[in-house]
């Protein structure tokens, strides 16, 4: 079946760490993008890619950084300089401009 | 700047009951328009989206949502709402409508409790 896959589910990241979540999707869509899903904020975008070797920032961008080498996968890493990197995060694909995004299933990640 | 509003972060009815959702933009061209559903720990779903085709617009599980552009709102309803339904649901717009950007902005949520 046709998907994103987000992993790990659950992430624990220790003082002056950097950690990476992975995001991969089979459904041959070009546009990938990060959000950030904090209680009663809704969901905040972080960075967004249309196109292999290109990405934006988005709206909290800050402390938190991308690649997109393959159409497959948008890695997020969350940074040391994050310093509130407590939060629920999710990846989407989208086929074209003004359709549905896909979402995959989240990572949850926590300080340690 | 486009937004969208969802007042309301908490709604409770019975089982049986209507389901009202109410949701509000702001957008100087005709947007596109999507409600998607989320349950505990899982991703957002897509329940239904307005494209201009239609003004009410019907989706999975029963729901359906219509558009009023006097009103600039996209209430989702449910005339019989389930246990299932229990969830939190969130309001979509595409802000750059004819343009290259696809990202979406969420409204803030809103929580739906289904009481037997």
């Amino acid at each position: 079946d046709g998907g994103i896959t987000q992993s790990p589910k659950y992430l624990f990241r220790k003082e002056g760490q950097n950690v990476t979540l992975s995001c991969e999707q089979n459904l041959n869509h070009d546009a990938m993008y990060w959000y950030r899903q904090d209680p009663g904020q809704g969901l905040r975008l972080i960075y967004y890619s249309q196109i292999v070797n290109d990405f934006q920032k988005g709206d909290i961008a800050e402390g938190y950084s991308v690649s997109r080498e393959k159409k497959e996968s948008f890695p997020l890493t969350v940074t040391s300089a994050q310093k509130n990197p407590t939060a629920f995060y999710l990846c989407a694909s989208q086929s074209r401009v003004n359709q549905p995004q896909h979402f995959g299933d989240g990572t949850r990640l926590s300080i340690l | 700047a486009q937004s969208v509003t969802q007042l309301g972060s908490h709604v409770s009815v019975s089982e049986g009951a209507l389901v009202l959702l109410r949701c509000n933009y702001s957008s100087s061209v005709p947007p596109y328009l999507f409600w998607y559903v989320q349950y505990p720990n899982q991703g957002l779903q897509l329940l239904l989206k307005y494209t201009s085709a239609a003004t009410l617009v019907k989706g999975i599980n029963g729901f359906e949502a219509e558009f009023k552009k006097s009103e600039t709102s996209f209430h989702l309803t449910k005339p019989s709402a389930h246990m299932s339904d229990a969830a939190e649901y969130f309001c979509a717009v595409s802000p750059n409508y004819g343009g290259s950007q696809g990202n979406l902005i969420f409204g803030k949520g809103t929580k739906l409790s289904v009481k037997p």
